[in-house]
């Protein structure tokens, strides 16, 4: 069983840039879920989708980040545009629901450097 | 705000020994504990939980304990392995259903280095 997909693994961009985050879900997840790392502490939640609708996105930077799962598959997030505290690893994980009991499968992440 | 908290940055053990990592919570309406396991350049991957009805769960040779009262859970590795080297993450949620919010929020991370 293919994993969860992530491209690209490393990108570094200048303040103020426009960047986009690609994830592929695990065949059949319905849910979707977006995080990001900064160094040094845990995994914090930026979005739940269930299928293509919005489950929650209270910890969204809406002013500046966006997200999109077009057909309830894959899924894009956006940052712009970036500040220097954006730089952290982006996760996308998946799920074959949104209860908690079932496992979250996180893809490698993408590394953000803003300077 | 830190609902989550893994006060201990890093815990070194030799092979053999028994880990154990710790885990304090601060919002009682989480219902559902879970530890995920982190290699350096990997996501993070499910490990063990643990709901709030019960206080112990083992599965082979980890164990997770959680004490409702003190809100307190800990992660116990018996025996330690060298590839158990990794960073855990203690996380916790609500366990809604389907389409609902399950609002999970994870600590900062414990790195465990077993010594052969």
């Amino acid at each position: 069983e293919a994993g969860v997909a992530q491209s690209p693994r490393y990108k570094i961009i200048e303040k103020r840039q426009s960047v986009a985050f690609w994830c592929n879900p695990i065949s059949g997840h319905a849910t979707l879920y977006w995080y990001q790392q900064i160094l040094g502490q845990g995994p914090k939640l930026l979005i739940q989708f269930q299928n293509n609708g919005v489950v929650d996105d209270s910890q969204l930077p809406k002013d500046r980040f966006s997200a999109e799962r077009l057909k309830g598959v894959d899924s894009t997030l956006k940052i712009q545009p970036a500040k220097l505290e954006d730089s952290a690893v982006y996760l996308c994980a998946s799920s074959a629901s949104g209860s908690s009991s079932y496992e979250q499968y996180f893809g490698p992440g993408t590394r953000l450097t803003v300077t | 705000d830190q609902q989550v908290k893994q006060n201990s940055p890093s815990l070194s053990v030799q092979e053999g020994r028994i880990s154990i990592l710790n885990c304090d919570y601060t919002n009682s309406m989480f219902d559902y504990f879970l530890w995920y396991k982190k290699y350096p350049a990997e996501g993070p991957t499910f490990l063990i939980s643990i709901s709030s009805i019960k206080d112990k769960n083992e599965d082979g040779r980890f164990t997770v304990f959680l004490n409702k009262s003190a809100k307190h859970l800990s992660l116990h590795i018996v025996p330690s392995q060298p590839g158990d080297s990794a960073v855990y993450f203690c996380a916790a949620s609500v366990a809604g259903g389907e389409y609902n919010n399950n609002d999970m929020r994870f600590g900062a991370g414990t790195r465990l280095t077993v010594k052969p």
